[in-house]
């Protein structure tokens, strides 16, 4: 069964790069057809994509952030990563990983992490 | 993209039925047959529960249905369980590489 499981800092200051890391167990991120993906819920609020990473390398983001995010590979780790720099208040939220098997949707989702962002 | 419409609450008693609607366009739901469903209890992850308008995945409860009419994708969900309370969110492609999210309904089983 696969799964995936979010890390990194709960507090970061406005303007600066908000870093998370998801580490997958159970396949590897490399060797099998899956999209890897965020997604985040600011408190009390509904679900927005950030973006997804085929296993191939491939990105997509939500435009949106696109021009604030980076999601990458690390396949020595499995692991993939999101960076969403010159945060502010807004992007205050739990932010979730997942994997799926289909772009189109979410199959495995971590348990969230909470991200502040506050000085 | 505009995220996708649903009402913010519905309920029901136990046994019943309940139906949560999700009102896209032409661009999203209206154009493509890859609705999903999440449920969502407090403090958890998100579950998927329907995929691809109207699939289940293995190990989810087949008291759970879902269909698409137009650019409204609707989970009905039948005879309810206390344990059915939740907040649900669909989810759709809306081209260009794009997903989007409505904005969830809190389902309270009375």
């Amino acid at each position: 069964q696969l799964q995936v499981q979010e890390s990194g800092p709960g507090l970061v200051k406005p303007s600066e790069t908000l870093s998370l890391t998801c580490t997958v167990s159970g396949d590897s991120i490399s060797s099998s057809s899956y999209y890897w993906g965020w997604t985040r819920q600011p408190p009390g609020k509904g679900l927005e994509w950030i973006g997804s990473i085929y296993y191939s390398g491939s990105t997509y983001y939500n435009p949106s952030l696109k021009s604030r995010v980076t999601i990458s590979l690390d396949t020595s780790k499995n692991q993939f990563s999101l960076k969403l720099s010159s945060v502010t208040a807004a992007d205050t939220a739990v932010y979730y990983c997942s994997g799926s098997g289909s772009y189109y949707r979410f199959d495995h989702w971590g348990q969230g992490t909470l991200v502040t962002v506050s000085s | 993209q505009s995220a996708l419409t649903q009402p913010a609450s519905v309920s029901g008693s136990p046994g019943q039925s309940i139906t949560i609607s999700c009102t896209g366009t032409s661009s999203d739901v209206g154009s493509y047959n890859v609705v999903s469903w999440y449920q969502q209890h407090p403090g958890k992850g998100p579950k998927l529960m329907i995929y691809e308008g109207s699939k289940r995945p293995s190990g989810v409860s087949n008291r759970f249905s879902g269909s698409k009419s137009g650019n409204t994708a609707s989970l009905t969900v039948s005879g309810l369980q206390a344990e059915d309370e939740a907040d649900y969110y669909c989810c759709s492609y809306a081209g260009s590489n794009t997903l989007v999210f409505g904005g969830g309904t809190k389902l309270t089983v009375l």
